[in-house]
């Protein structure tokens, strides 16, 4: 089974904190994304990634920046914590060529105080 | 890619019910996805339909495909406290492109 794998399920940290949350796929995926999700607000998509340092703009990148150095991880990269950044953050990954099916990590909830 | 917008928002139903919900998109597709959330968690894959299919099934899920009007839903047969979840529709037109997710369909089953 394919695992995505996020560094913290729960997480707190201060405004003004630069925060890592860290993604790992074990099944060789091609593409990578990180999304916020908010209650009414569905999931959004704040970067994506589709190979080796490389990276795109989703809808909401702004106070973001992402690293994908290797292939299995993708960081999301919060460089000065905001309180209205408290959210769920979900990382996916999608095999690429042959399958679009997407798969999910557990979810790190992230608050800002 | 693009976004797809379930309808509704939020459906209660009691236990043994159907369960029926839409999803809606606005350019042609590839195939198009249903995905399941429980509460604080990430997205499961539930089912994908092709473009050239008008029905697929998989256990208690239906799923139908309307190209013409560009919509597709998701019935789920004799509902299970264990449905209660937030269903999500990804449409996929192909390439490398993002996958997004609109605000899904809040289903709460009654025991």
């Amino acid at each position: 089974d394919v695992k995505v794998t996020q560094s913290s399920r729960y997480l707190v940290k201060r405004t003004g904190e630069k925060v890592f949350l860290e993604c790992v796929q074990d099944m060789d995926h091609e593409n990578m994304f990180w999304y916020r999700q908010d209650p009414g607000l569905g999931l959004r998509l704040i970067y994506f990634s589709y190979d080796v340092k490389m990276k795109e703009k989703g809808d909401i990148p702004e106070g973001y920046s992402v690293s994908r150095e290797k292939k299995e991880r993708f960081s999301l990269i919060l460089e000065s914590a905001s309180t209205n950044q408290t959210s769920m953050y979900l990382c996916a990954s999608i095999p690429g060529v042959g399958s679009t099916e997407a798969f999910f990590g557990q979810g790190t909830r992230l608050t800002v105080v | 890619s693009q976004q797809g917008e379930e309808d509704p928002q939020a459906l209660s139903i009691q236990e043994g019910e159907n369960a029926t919900m839409n999803c809606s998109y606005k350019t042609s597709i590839n195939n198009l996805q249903w995905y399941r959330q429980n509460s604080g968690r990430g997205l499961v894959h539930l089912i994908l339909i092709r473009s050239n299919e008008r029905e697929k099934h998989s256990g208690r899920l239906r799923v139908t495909l309307d190209t013409s009007k560009k919509s597709s839903s998701l019935l789920i047969t004799a509902s299970r406290a264990a449905d209660t979840a937030s269903y999500f529709c990804a449409p996929d037109s192909g390439g490398y492109q993002k996958v997004t997710f609109g605000i899904g369909t809040k289903l709460q089953v009654i025991p």
